[in-house]
């Protein structure tokens, strides 16, 4: 089945304590981005990879970091937690970086962060 | 820079009944395609409708449709003969190329029986 997979789905951490949200996809996409959702702003971009080894910051890149070693795989790093990071991350893949293709996303990462 | 609103924070409709949820946009770009997502509960992210700048036509998928004011900058979505199951947040979005999504702030559609 074609799907992004995102874990965990639920995280409870402290300020400061280092953390990984992966994410994986099986459809060959170059193209992968994380989001993140917050009441009343909707999602938002936070960085994106065109391809292996290419990655880019979104609107809202700080306190994030990511990484692109293979297609199938882009993990979201916070090296240092902070409570204003405690929000709803999701992982979206799609085909092609230069034309519209359809994106998927992942099933979303509560993450809390006291 | 691009930027999506949604102006109805929560709407509410009866079983069965029409509603509408309003979308405006801002670009400069002349050729782009427009979104509407459904995120029930469960926090999936379902594209429910596309809609593509160039195409004057206006985008339908069953019960869903779209009315597209390019010149205005206006992307509606209608929900006819609305369905318990259709009670989800639904985000407008859009992109110009490269893929980023710019999405609004969504808004939570109730669904009376």
């Amino acid at each position: 089945e074609a799907q992004v997979t995102q874990n965990p789905r639920y995280l409870i951490t402290v300020t400061g304590k280092k953390l990984t949200v992966t994410c994986s996809q099986n459809m060959n996409h170059e193209y992968m981005s994380w989001y993140r959702q917050d009441p009343g702003l909707g999602l938002r971009q936070i960085y994106y990879s065109m391809n292996v080894e290419v990655t880019d910051k979104g609107d809202v890149p700080e306190g994030y970091k990511v990484s692109r070693k293979e297609k199938r795989n882009f993990p979201l790093i916070l090296e240092s937690p902070s409570p204003n990071q405690t929000s709803l991350y999701f992982c979206a893949s799609s085909f092609s970086p230069d034309l519209y293709t359809e994106a998927f996303f992942g099933q979303g990462t509560r993450l809390t962060v006291v | 820079a691009q930027t999506v609103t949604q102006s109805q924070p929560e709407m509410s409709v009866q079983e069965a009944e029409t509603v509408t949820l309003s979308c405006t946009y801002d670009t400069s770009e002349s050729d782009y395609y427009l979104f509407w997502y459904k995120q029930p509960p469960s926090r999936q992210m379902i594209l429910v409708i596309r809609q593509e700048a160039y195409k004057q036509q206006n985008a339908t998928e069953n019960r869903f449709s779209v009315n597209f004011q390019k010149a205005a900058k206006s992307f509606s979505l209608k929900i006819s003969d609305s369905q318990l199951g259709d009670a989800a947040m639904y985000f407008c979005a859009y992109t110009h190329a490269g893929n980023m999504l710019t999405f609004g702030g969504g808004t939570r559609l109730m669904v009376k029986p």
